[in-house]
């Protein structure tokens, strides 16, 4: 069964500190991997994706995010936050025939502080 | 709005009770998803549509649970005689295999908020 694991619980970064979330996950064939965020009181939103081609990709907002297919993972950077920022930040992957239903990690709450 | 919706957004019910929610998906999407969060965690699968076909439905969905997607557009949710470990943000996300730049992407309701006295 897929798993996703996400190792922070709990992040208080400063404005302009740089971030990275780790994400990483357990499938034995290939998947699709998303990053989601959801800011206080609104829905879930995808950040950004993976599918094939170039590990390092780029989603909204600053974000970037890079698949090691040799760690099974696929960590979410961004190089200086904002207080905009105060998110919760959730990893999740689905098969990658496509459509089918997302494994979600427990997600990172990340507080940015002025 | 032509995003994905749900009714109620809160349910306040007392244990024992049915409740019935609504999720109305983004026009033409074909697959339906239902998923569940408490919290500190991250949403569960529950059970998905293609259509008005419900494709799979996890360990998760007890048969207090039942889903449906009669016409292939809207889908409901009912749980049968609550219990307080019900309590969660049911949430549903719909999703198409048409259009390159949304191939795959699930995208997802605002969630009804449910609270078992």
């Amino acid at each position: 069964a897929q798993s996703v694991s996400q190792h922070n619980h709990h992040v208080i970064l400063s404005e302009a500190a740089s971030l990275e979330l780790g994400c990483n996950y357990s499938y034995g064939g290939t998947v699709n991997l998303f990053w989601y965020v959801q800011y206080p009181g609104q829905h879930l939103q995808l950040l950004l994706k993976y599918f094939s081609g170039d590990p390092l990709v780029k989603g909204i907002k600053g974000f970037e995010a890079e698949f090691i297919k040799s760690k099974f993972s696929f960590n979410l950077r961004k190089p200086s936050v904002q207080w905009s920022d105060t998110a919760e930040y959730f990893c999740a992957v689905n098969q990658i025939s496509g459509n089918t239903p997302l494994v979600f990690g427990k997600g990172t709450r990340l507080s940015v502080i002025a | 709005d032509t995003g994905v919706s749900q009714d109620p957004r809160h349910k306040i019910t007392k244990r024992g009770q049915n409740v019935t929610f609504r999720c109305d998906p983004i026009s033409e999407h074909n697959r339906l998803y239902w998923y569940r969060q408490t919290l500190g965690q991250g949403p569960e699968f529950l059970t998905y549509f293609q259509n008005e076909a419900q494709l799979e439905k996890s360990r998760l969905l007890s048969d207090r649970f039942s889903a449906e997607r009669p016409k292939g557009s809207f889908s409901t949710l009912e749980i049968q005689r609550t219990e307080q470990g019900d309590s969660a943000m049911y949430l549903c996300a719909s999703s198409s295999p048409r259009g390159p730049s949304s191939y795959n992407e699930q995208f997802f309701g605002p969630g009804t908020r449910l609270t078992v006295l």
